[in-house]
């Protein structure tokens, strides 16, 4: 059965320290995303991309970035972590740019001290 | 910029009662809805979506929502809800490009 896999599923950095998050698609959909849940506020757009090599900035993308390199792969890095960076990260992929209902991966907790 | 307000953060219910959780959206164009829901430690599952044709939606589990275009309004329903019905739920609108979710509104069903 085609999934979202994301690993780790739980992480504990420090302030500064780079991480990188990975998500894994085998449902061979262009389209990938990366939220932020955090209480409150939902489900928060980070970054998405419809394809290889394209990569787009969502609402709160500041302190992330991501490539895509092939159509399974979105990985999220934060370049420098902060503790406003705590949260839980969910992938997402869908199959029709835009406008069709995104499966989920089952999340990371990450934690910055 | 499109957004989506559930203007209910938490509610509890009692076993067999009845359920609405309202979802009204900002977006001027054609959009597309969607409910999900997020069980305690899991991530988020489709209950529903809207496209086009008939408003009332029916989905999994005894959910159905209803679209109504003038309100701009996709409220979630479910007639009587059952202690396993205690999750979050994520209302969500799509417009030409990426989708926006609702902050959620935590569902407590008391036995």
């Amino acid at each position: 059965d085609a999934e979202i896999t994301q690993s780790p599923r739980h992480k504990i950095t420090e302030t500064g320290r780079q991480v990188t998050l990975a998500c894994h698609q085998t449902w061979n959909h262009n389209n990938m995303f990366w939220y932020r849940q955090d209480l409150g506020h939902g489900l928060r757009l980070i970054h998405y991309s419809y394809g290889v090599q394209d990569t787009n900035k969502g609402e709160v993308s500041d302190g992330y970035s991501v490539s895509r390199s092939n159509t399974e792969d979105l990985p999220l890095t934060l370049e420098s972590a902060a503790s406003s960076q705590t949260s839980v990260y969910f992938c997402a992929s869908s199959g029709v740019q835009g406008r069709n209902e995104q499966f989920f991966g089952p999340g990371t907790r990450l934690t910055v001290l | 910029a499109q957004s989506v307000s559930q203007h209910n953060h938490h509610v509890i219910l009692s076993e067999a009662a009845s359920l609405e959780l309202g979802c009204n959206y900002s977006y001027g164009g054609t959009v597309n809805l969607f409910w999900y829901v997020q069980y305690p430690g899991q991530h988020l599952q489709l209950l529903l979506k809207y496209f086009s044709g008939d408003p009332l939606v029916k989905g999994i589990k005894g959910f159905e929502a209803e679209f109504i275009k003038s309100k701009f309004s996709f409220n979630l329903r479910k007639p009587s809800v059952q202690w396993s019905d205690t999750a979050e739920y994520f209302c969500a609108v799509t417009g030409a490009d990426d989708m926006r979710f609702g902050a959620g509104t935590r569902l407590t069903v008391k036995p």
